[in-house]
């Protein structure tokens, strides 16, 4: 079956641009996560939907960070005013209940988006 | 959630088994282990997990001390398409608790 599918699989932009990360995650899974890789380091929590509302989004550096989930299904994780130390891989993962949906509850990752500010 | 420590890098040559180390000595009672891996380019996959008894899956077989303070993920046959960084992570299973990564083990498989 299809899995996480991340677009634009590379994205480069200007510092100070605006850019969209889309997330599509495997179909009927409730729970949606963003995470952030730097160059060397594991991936590092940015937030997580429940639905289509962001349960925790204690990961976000700033609010220059946002992300939506309008229809409960794909996400769009939105930085405004980039910054070359917003240079990353940006990874979107999904499970089927959510981190409280007990030890099961597989996150199932996508190939990420490759973000460059130049 | 209880941090882990993983050696940066090992080796393995084909065909032998991988076994890779992790601890955890501040786990607590509640908490569970558990093993991704990332393939250069690719998001991380789920490996297997386990809370105190040793676990055993198609991909690879969990090996948790009677302490719990460290364990070892088995990889009995290794091959060159197993080279990927592996997470150990810890984290409740019950309630909320997201994943936490460190920077894991870079594991090289050679011919």
């Amino acid at each position: 079956g299809a899995g996480v599918s991340q677009t634009p699989s590379n994205k480069v932009t200007e510092k100070g641009k605006y850019v969209e990360l889309r997330c599509d995650p495997i179909s009927g899974h409730t729970a949606l996560y963003w995470y952030r890789q730097s160059l060397g380091q594991g991936p590092e929590f940015l937030i997580y939907f429940q639905g289509t509302g962001a349960a925790d989004d204690s990961g976000l550096p700033n609010d220059r960070f946002f992300a939506v989930r309008p229809e409960g299904s794909v996400s769009t994780l939105k930085i405004q005013r980039t910054e070359r130390g917003d240079s990353a891989v940006y990874l979107c993962a999904s499970s089927l209940k959510g981190p409280s949906g007990g030890e099961t509850d597989t996150q199932y990752f996508g190939p990420g988006t490759r973000l460059t500010v130049l | 959630d209880a941090k882990t420590t993983q050696p940066p890098s090992m080796d393995c040559a084909e065909g032998r088994a991988a076994n890779l180390p992790c601890n955890h000595s501040t786990i607590s009672g509640n908490e569970y282990v558990y093993w991704y891996r990332q393939i250069h380019s690719q998001g991380p996959q789920y490996i297997i997990h386990g809370l105190k008894n040793n676990e055993t899956n198609e991909m690879a077989s969990l090996i948790i001390t009677e302490d719990r303070k460290s364990s070892t993920l088995i990889l009995p046959h290794a091959t060159l398409r197993d080279t990927a960084v592996y997470y150990c992570i810890v984290r409740v299973a019950q309630g909320y608790s997201t994943l936490t990564f460190g920077k894991g083990t870079m594991l090289l498989v050679s011919p």
